[in-house]
């Protein structure tokens, strides 16, 4: 499975956007491109993916350039319940996948 | 469905004792995983099962390691003769056979003293 780099923290403030941009230069053709969001004592959950250009839904968008060697997860308005861990990872989407977890980046929103 | 759950949510040990963790799925999801959480990195995949089948064990998985998911619903894990460097949180996830996304219980924080 493709390695991913992505910054170790970020900060951020209520109701500013953010991005947080990972790098996966060895990806695959048949990878796809995830991010799941962790809050300290809980399990990871899953939060976008995508394969290629724009994927957005209800809490994320996710940015892919046309090379898939990087991609950006953007967050509009944060809040404070935003104040967590996320993780890029990437890999095949059918069948059994390990998932393969970096140290993620920590945001932590202030007020 | 009330997602997937996981008991004990904390378990204080001595080393050398046997533990038993448990885990049940998301009723419909085939696919059971288990990974290791130590402080400040990510997930470790630990073994998966798909049905009843244990399909694949990382080498993490040291022989005092045993995991079960018999009739292929709630899934077991069992370390035997603990050590310190076994205190992590150990977290369960479950997947639909269809779907990429896997869903995390809330874990069990061990702690070996």
């Amino acid at each position: 499975l493709a390695k991913t780099t992505q910054p170790i923290s970020m900060d951020s403030y209520e109701g500013q956007e953010v991005n947080i941009t990972c790098s996966h230069n060895n990806i695959a053709t048949n990878d796809y491109i995830t991010w799941y969001q962790q809050f300290p004592s809980q399990g990871p959950r899953f939060i976008i993916q995508g394969y290629k250009t724009k994927v957005t839904n209800e809490v994320a968008s996710l940015f892919i350039p046309a090379d898939r060697k990087s991609s950006t997860l953007s967050l509009p308005r944060v809040s404070l319940s935003d104040t967590a861990v996320y993780y890029c990872l990437v890999g095949g989407n059918t069948g059994f996948q390990k998932l393969v977890f970096g140290t993620g980046t920590r945001l932590l929103v202030s007020p | 469905d009330t997602g997937v759950s996981q008991d004990p949510r904390h378990k204080i040990t001595k080393r050398g004792q046997n533990v038993t963790f448990r885990c049940d799925p998301i009723s419909e999801h085939n696919r059971l995983y288990w990974y290791r959480q130590t402080l400040g990195q990510g997930p470790e995949f630990l073994t998966y099962f798909q049905n009843e089948a244990q399909l694949e064990k990382s080498r993490l998985l040291s022989d005092r390691f045993s995991a079960e998911r018999p009739k292929g619903s709630f899934s077991t894990l069992e370390i035997q003769r603990t050590e310190q460097g076994d205190s992590a949180m150990y977290l369960c996830a479950s997947s639909h056979p269809t779907v990429y996304e896997q869903y995390f219980g809330p874990g069990t924080r061990l702690t070996v003293t």
